[in-house]
C-alpha cells in the first residue's frame, strides 16, 4: 500500500517560514495536495495540484513536489496559521491516501 | 454557497449498522465526484470511500472494503454510506468532501469542500 510520511510537528516564529514535507514513493510522479485543519474545524484545501492555491487562500501558501518529497512552504506566518497540516495524493492502489499529519506551532 | 450537510452519526453497539447521509446543496451535485473521510479521536485523517458522478464507480478504504458501502441519489442531492459490521475501530468523525473539479487541468485536485462532520462512536 502507498503511504505519506510527515514529521509530527514544526515550530515556527511569527513573521518567518515554516516549511512541512511529505515523502511519499515517487510522489512527484502525482499531484500533492494540502490541507490545513484548525482544532475542532473540518480540514480546507490550501494547496492542489502540488502548488495552486485555491480561491481564498493567501499567498503566503505555496507548495512544490520534486522526487520523493512534496513541500508545503508558509512564509510570513501567522498566529492564525497554527494548525494541523495534511498532505494527499492519488495512488492506484491506495486511492485517496492522507499522509500522517503535521501540527504547526507558532511560539 | 456550497454546503455539504452530514447526519445519521450516533452511538452504535459493535457489529451494528448506521447509515450517514449528506445533503449538498449550492452547486450541481451530479456533476461532482464525492467521498467520505473519517477522523478518529486525536487521530489523522483516513480517506474511506469515493464514488463517481453518475455512481456507476465506488473505491473503498481496505479497512472498511465489504463492511461499508457508499451510494448516492442525485435526484436528491444526496451522498450516502451504508456501514455495517461495525467495530470500535470505526469510532470517528465522518466528514462528506467534494472532489475538485479539475476538467481544465486534469488530475487529482483533492477535497475543496467539507462537512462539518457526524460522530460515530462503536461500543458497547
Amino acid at each position: 500500500s502507498y503511504e505519506l510520511t510527515q514529521p509530527p510537528s514544526v515550530s515556527v516564529s511569527p513573521g518567518q517560514t515554516a516549511s512541512i514535507t511529505c515523502s511519499g514513493d515517487n510522489l512527484g510522479h502525482k499531484y500533492a495536495c494540502w490541507y490545513q485543519q484548525r482544532p475542532g474545524q473540518s480540514p480546507v484545501l490550501v494547496i492542489y495540484q502540488d502548488n495552486k492555491r485555491p480561491s481564498g487562500i493567501p499567498e503566503r501558501f505555496s507548495g512544490s513536489n520534486s522526487g520523493n518529497t512534496a513541500t508545503l512552504t508558509i512564509s510570513g506566518t501567522q498566529a492564525m496559521d497554527e494548525a494541523d497540516y495534511y498532505c494527499q495524493a492519488w495512488d492506484s492502489s491506495t486511492y485517496y491516501v492522507f499522509g500522517t499529519g503535521t501540527k504547526v506551532t507558532v511560539l | 454557497e456550497v454546503q455539504l450537510v452530514e447526519s445519521g452519526g450516533g452511538l452504535v453497539q459493535p457489529g451494528g449498522s448506521l447509515r450517514l447521509s449528506c445533503a449538498a446543496s449550492g452547486f450541481t451535485f451530479s456533476n461532482y465526484e464525492m467521498n467520505w473521510v473519517r477522523q478518529a479521536p486525536g487521530k489523522g485523517l483516513e480517506w474511506v470511500s469515493y464514488i463517481s458522478s453518475g455512481g456507476s464507480t465506488v473505491y473503498y478504504a481496505g479497512s472498511v472494503k465489504g463492511r461499508f458501502t457508499i451510494s448516492r441519489g442525485n435526484a436528491k442531492n444526496s451522498l450516502y454510506l451504508q456501514m455495517n459490521s461495525l467495530r470500535a475501530e470505526d469510532t470517528a468523525v465522518y466528514y462528506c468532501a467534494r472532489m475538485k473539479d479539475t476538467t481544465l487541468t486534469a488530475g487529482f485536485g483533492g477535497f475543496d469542500y467539507w462537512g462539518q462532520g457526524t460522530q460515530v462512536t462503536v461500543s458497547s
